[in-house]
């Protein structure tokens, strides 16, 4: 049974590109959210897709964005990238409807933004 | 939005007990409290969650006081590959977002 996983592991942009980074969850999960870590800093929550909608947001500009497909796999889109978007976004999934429990965290994708 | 804060590191030696303590305040009555451990270049990984008083499972124990303004993350018996970064999560703030404490490091020697 295949975890959480990522793609792509390492990325490097330049300022004012715009990326996409994918996750699939854990088989059986239905939930993901969307975390952004700098370096030497604890996961900061960017949002969380149920049921293909957004259903809670942290405190992240609308150059963050996100989609989550039928088969419950979802996107992180960043516009207009800037030099303090460089860090590992990770994507954690979580039980059906159970946003706040366990949750499976992947191996992350490092950006780096030049 | 309220802050949830933990001590910056701890070390300890294997074999010994380790508390980590994490403040978070605004939370509400039936907000989980969960901790993770993080090793570099890697997602954080569940160890325990809870909403009062004690939870127990094979690894570690949560204790959370009454006023829920902290809780306590207890490993028994640490050893060497404990040594990690060890972050509580809380739905502090209201509105259902899900925030990550500052982290401690332990590091745990001979």
């Amino acid at each position: 049974d295949a975890g959480v996983t990522q793609s792509p592991t390492h990325l490097i942009k330049t300022r004012g590109q715009q990326v996409t980074l994918r996750c699939s969850p854990k088989s059986g999960h239905d939930t993901v959210s969307w975390y952004q870590q700098a370096l030497g800093q604890g996961p900061q929550f960017i949002f969380q897709y149920y049921e293909e909608e957004e259903r809670q947001r942290g405190n992240f500009p609308d150059r963050f964005s996100g989609h989550q497909f039928p088969n419950y796999s979802s996107e992180l889109n960043v516009n207009a990238l800037l030099l303090g978007d460089s860090a590992l976004y990770l994507c954690a999934s979580s039980s059906p409807g159970q946003w706040a429990y366990e949750q499976y965290f992947g191996p992350g994708t490092r950006l780096t933004v030049t | 939005l309220a802050k949830t804060t933990q001590p910056i590191s701890m070390d300890s030696y294997e074999g010994q007990e380790v508390n980590i303590t994490c403040s978070h305040n605004n939370i509400a009555t039936n907000d989980y409290i969960t901790w993770y451990q993080q090793f570099p270049s890697q997602g954080p990984r569940f160890i325990i969650q809870g909403y009062k008083t004690k939870v127990t499972n094979e690894v570690a124990s949560l204790f959370i006081p009454a006023d829920r303004k902290s809780s306590t993350l207890s490993l028994p018996r640490v050893s060497l590959s404990d040594t990690a970064v060890y972050y509580c999560q809380t739905e502090a703030g209201g509105g259902n977002k899900l925030t990550f404490g500052t982290g401690t490091q332990l590091k745990v020697e001979l």
